[in-house]
C-alpha cells in the first residue's frame, strides 16, 4: 500500500525565513513524488515534480529513498508562498496520485 | 480551454437525500478521477475512470456511492441517501492518455457538498 504523511498541517514562518515542509512515503515500488500547490481562491496545481529536478518559485526537493522523504524547501520565504501544500506520490502504473494530508503554510510579514 | 469544469459548487441536502456532482475534463483528456476532503483532512483518493469503465474504484464506500464516466457527457459521482458524514469537498482531477502521464492532474475548482 502507498502512503503519503505530512507531519504538519500549520506552519508559520516569518517572511525571509527558511521554509521546509515535510513529507514522508511509504511504497513497495520505485516512487515518483510531487508537490501540489493550492493558493487562496484558485484551483490545486502542481508545483514541482522530483523527476526534473527542477526549482519553481525558488521551491526545491530532494528524494531521499533511505530516509523515504521528499521534503520541500526554500530559503527564503514571501508572503505569497502562503497557501496549502500536498505531497502525492504516483504509483508504478503511473495513473494515480496518493495525496498527503497537506500543510498549510503561512507566511507572516 | 476552460479547465476541468464541475458543478454545481455548492450543493446543500437533507439527510437521506440524493446528490450528484458532474465534472467534465480538460479537452482531450480522456481520464478523470475523484478526490474527497473532508473538513480538516487532506484529499482522498476516490475513483478512476476513464470513459465508459471505471479502472480503480479502491477509495470509494462500499455503499451509496457510485460514479461514472459515459461516452457523452460528464462524469457524474453520485451518493444515494447522504448523511452528514458526507459533508465534505469533492474535487475532480483529469489526465491525458496514462501512456502520457507525468503526475500532473488538472484540478477543477471542487463541489462542496452539505447535509443538513
Amino acid at each position: 500500500a502507498q502512503r503519503v504523511t505530512q507531519p504538519e498541517k500549520l506552519l508559520s514562518v516569518f517572511k525571509g525565513a527558511p521554509v521546509e515542509l515535510k513529507c514522508n512515503y511509504s511504497y513497495s515500488g520505485s516512487p515518483e513524488l510531487f508537490w501540489y500547490v493550492q493558493y487562496s481562491r484558485q484551483r490545486l496545481q502542481l508545483l514541482l515534480r522530483h523527476i526534473s529536478r527542477e526549482s519553481i518559485k525558488g521551491f526545491t526537493a530532494d528524494l531521499n529513498k533511505g530516509e523515504t522523504s521528499f521534503h520541500l524547501k526554500k530559503p527564503f520565504a514571501q508572503e505569497e508562498d502562503s497557501a496549502m501544500y500536498y505531497c502525492a506520490l504516483g504509483n508504478n502504473a503511473g495513473n494515480m496520485l496518493t495525496f498527503g494530508g497537506g500543510t498549510r503554510l503561512m507566511v507572516k510579514p | 480551454n476552460a479547465g476541468v469544469m464541475q458543478n454545481p459548487r455548492h450543493l446543500v441536502r437533507r439527510r437521506g437525500q440524493e446528490a450528484r456532482l458532474r465534472c467534465s475534463p480538460m479537452k482531450g483528456h480522456s481520464h478523470v478521477y475523484w478526490y474527497r476532503q473532508l473538513p480538516e483532512e487532506g484529499l482522498k483518493f476516490m475513483v478512476y475512470l476513464q470513459k465508459e469503465n471505471i479502472i480503480d474504484e479502491s477509495g470509494m464506500p462500499k455503499e451509496r456511492f457510485s460514479a461514472e464516466f459515459p461516452k457523452e457527457g460528464p462524469s457524474i459521482l453520485r451518493i444515494q441517501q447522504v448523511v452528514r458524514g458526507d459533508s465534505a469537498a469533492y474535487f475532480c482531477a483529469s489526465s491525458p492518455n496514462p501512456g502520457t502521464f507525468t503526475g500532473e492532474l488538472f484540478f477543477g475548482e471542487g463541489s462542496r457538498l452539505t447535509v443538513l
